[in-house]
């Protein structure tokens, strides 16, 4: 089944502790990014890549990093979480190497950072 | 800066109403696309249209139609004949062509009673 998956789904964590969130596509798929939910905000987008090796700053990428060594997986790296990142997260996936296609979303992972 | 507004926060409407959903957008480039995605209350985001800068024809899909009007910016999504599995956050996103980011509205929280 073609899916981008996530992990973990549910996360909470303290401040400072370093985390990864895990995202994989399986759809062979050029772009991928990543984006935070927070009521009121809609979507913003943290940080894109259009190709392996690739990447570049969404709109709010402050206190995120990530990675494209393959070109299934996008990790997204928070090396000192704080309060003001608990959010609901989505990574996305899309077939071109650009944004201008459909975007195939994963489930979402919820974190909270005391 | 490219800015994607919904000014609808939430609407509520009984079942068999039509509603529609508002969606402005402003960029300065002349190729762009606009998106519609709805996420539904199990919180997985669903990709419902995309429609190029260059095709202002208006799209109907069963109930769905979307009405794209370059001459006052604007996307707006009209629901038929509106069911309670209509309700959902939807939101109307503008991809940048130039830096390859998507820019999402704040969206719009559709309640269907029955």
């Amino acid at each position: 089944e073609a899916q981008v998956t996530q992990n973990p789904r549910y996360l909470i964590t303290v401040t400072g502790k370093k985390l990864t969130v895990t995202c994989s596509q399986n759809m062979n798929h050029e772009y991928m990014s990543w984006y935070r939910q927070d009521p009121g905000l809609g979507l913003r987008q943290i940080y894109y890549s259009m190709n392996v090796e690739v990447t570049d700053k969404g709109d709010v990428p402050e206190g995120y990093k990530v990675s494209r060594k393959e070109k299934r997986n996008f990790p997204l790296i928070l090396e000192s979480p704080s309060p003001n990142q608990t959010s609901l997260y989505f990574c996305a996936s899309s077939s071109t190497g650009t944004v201008n296609n459909e975007q195939f979303f994963g489930p979402g992972t919820r974190l909270t950072v005391l | 800066a490219q800015k994607v507004t919904q000014a609808q926060t939430e609407i509520s409407v009984v079942e068999k109403e039509d509603v529609t959903l508002d969606c402005v957008y402003e960029t300065r480039d002349t190729t762009y696309y606009l998106f519609w995605y709805k996420q539904p209350p199990s919180g997985e985001l669903v990709f419902l249209i995309r429609r190029n800068s260059f095709d202002e024809q208006n799209e109907i899909s069963g109930r769905y139609s979307w009405n794209f009007q370059k001459s006052t910016s604007s996307f707006n999504f009209t629901i038929t004949a509106s069911q309670v599995v209509d309700s959902a956050v939807y939101f109307c996103a503008l991809s940048d062509y130039n830096t390859d980011k998507l820019i999402f509205g704040t969206g719009t929280r559709l309640q269907v009673f029955p």
